[in-house]
């Protein structure tokens, strides 16, 4: 079965650029998404089609997605962004997600 | 404003049934697919399952393949899940999800409910 890999944590300082990699067999092939979910709360999509951003959601999220890595980006990253970020594809008409990131901001 | 509220979690024994419902308003529900995600205590999310517009299409993750099915009726604008012959490693929460795109299943979830809590145990 499909799988996709996520770095377990990623850290960053409030104002710098955070980037989270997804990794997966020819994902550049596929679309990814990203959620991301804070404790307590369900999960929310901020990036969709590798790139674009719901309504709603801040420009400082943006993705990619190539080869076999998606990316998402969050530039100058705020104390509100920590959270657990998943990335997601579609495969074989079923849904696969990654392991989920925890990003700390310090 | 799109809601999803989930019902009919709870603490059953292994080997048991359980049916999952999702009510859905703020929008034309039988436009989209909908799905079932969970996420066991502490651990990541898991897609389970999701259902076409029409319910002609439907496809399953294979850790509940053959175990649960999912239906939905839209004259009530609700998703179920029925899930049978229930496993410890069912445990979770699970989530009611609106498929971004009307007409077709996308795979991306613009929508989540609070979900509803499984526990799997004797």
């Amino acid at each position: 079965s499909y799988e996709l890999t996520q770095p377990p944590s990623v850290s960053v300082s409030p104002g710098q650029t955070a980037s989270i990699t997804c990794s997966g067999d020819k994902l550049g092939d596929k679309y990814a998404c990203w959620y991301q979910q804070k404790p307590g709360q369900s999960p929310v999509l901020v990036i969709y089609q590798d790139n674009k951003r719901p309504s709603g959601i801040p420009e400082r999220f943006s993705g990619s997605n190539s080869g076999n890595t998606a990316t998402l980006t969050i530039s100058g990253t705020q104390a509100m962004d920590e959270a657990d970020y998943y990335c997601q594809a579609w495969d074989s008409s079923a849904v696969v997600f990654g392991g989920g990131t925890k990003l700390t901001v310090l | 404003e799109v809601q999803l509220v989930e019902s009919g979690g709870g603490l059953v024994q292994p080997g048991r049934s359980l049916r999952l419902s999702c009510a859905a308003s703020g929008f034309t529900f039988d436009d989209y697919a909908m799905h079932w995600v969970r996420q066991a205590p502490g651990k990541g999310l898991e897609w389970v399952s999701g259902i076409s517009w029409n319910s002609g299409s439907t496809g399953y993750a294979d850790s509940v393949e053959g175990r649960f099915t999912i239906s939905r009726d839209n004259a009530k604008n609700s998703l179920y899940l029925q899930m049978n012959s229930l496993r410890p490693e069912d445990t979770a929460l699970y989530y009611c999800a609106k498929d971004l795109q009307p007409d077709d299943s996308s795979g991306i979830f613009d929508c989540w409910g609070q979900g509803t809590l499984v526990t799997v145990s004797s």
